[in-house]
């Protein structure tokens, strides 16, 4: 079965406050994930991604934190905007060629 | 610089007819993915190629589904005889190299909804 997975189906956040997106993983071998942004009638964008030797990468505006102990990853968009109303997808990398997706959550930005 | 382009974008078939979809990678990209999206589901991998060899296709069904990259041209994702189930979202994605450690860039997706 898949090894990725996220807390919550749907995410509502006001403009302009963070927002904050989980993930949980379940095999403590995987070194490599990736956050996706789906956009409705689009294809997966690729976001932000890390390794397993880091804990905290950051973007332009989305920062990635990844606790091994625990095998969770979470996405946080500082500052949240209407463009950033999608399905995000955490993904996970690094075994063989594939890469794993979760089920997606889906975040809608409120006014 | 043009992205992953996939053609069509959306494809209607009947039962037991055949889909193609196409996918040309990016630029300077020989590595090629295909995967499958079920509405409100994450995307689930099919096979993995280079050009003129398949590298991994041990999410692809055994049966009706094929795949090829030639050495010129794109992609192609192959259904025969479609059935009901093989509706989804089919998408398309390229590295410029191997492993899953390469970012792979996505394609707009076909959408095909067998009738």
């Amino acid at each position: 079965g898949e090894s990725v997975g996220l807390h919550l189906p749907t995410l509502s956040v006001q403009e302009g406050d963070n927002s904050i997106i989980n993930c949980a993983y379940s095999n403590s071998a995987s070194d490599y994930f990736i956050w996706y942004k789906q956009e409705s009638g689009k294809g997966p964008q690729f976001i932000i991604d890390i390794r397993s030797n880091m804990d905290k990468r950051q973007g332009q505006r989305v920062t990635v934190l990844l606790n091994k102990t625990v095998k969770h990853l979470s996405l946080q968009i500082a500052a949240t905007q209407p463009g950033d109303s999608a399905v995000y997808f955490c993904a996970e990398g690094g075994r063989d060629d594939k890469i794993i997706f979760g089920k997606g959550t889906r975040l809608h930005i409120l006014p | 610089n043009a992205g992953v382009m996939q053609n069509p974008r959306h494809l209607v078939r009947r039962r037991g007819q055949e889909a193609r979809l196409r996918c040309s990678p990016m630029k300077g990209h020989s590595h090629v993915y295909w995967y499958r999206q079920l509405p409100e589901e994450g995307l689930k991998f099919m096979v993995y190629l280079q050009k003129e060899n398949i590298i991994d296709e041990s999410g692809m069904p055994k049966e009706r589904f094929s795949a090829e990259f030639p050495k010129e041209g794109p992609s192609i994702l192959r259904i025969q005889q479609v059935v009901r189930g093989d509706s989804a979202a089919y998408f398309c994605a390229s590295s410029p190299g191997a492993g899953s450690q390469e970012t792979q860039y996505f394609g707009p997706g076909t959408r095909l909804l067998v009738l």
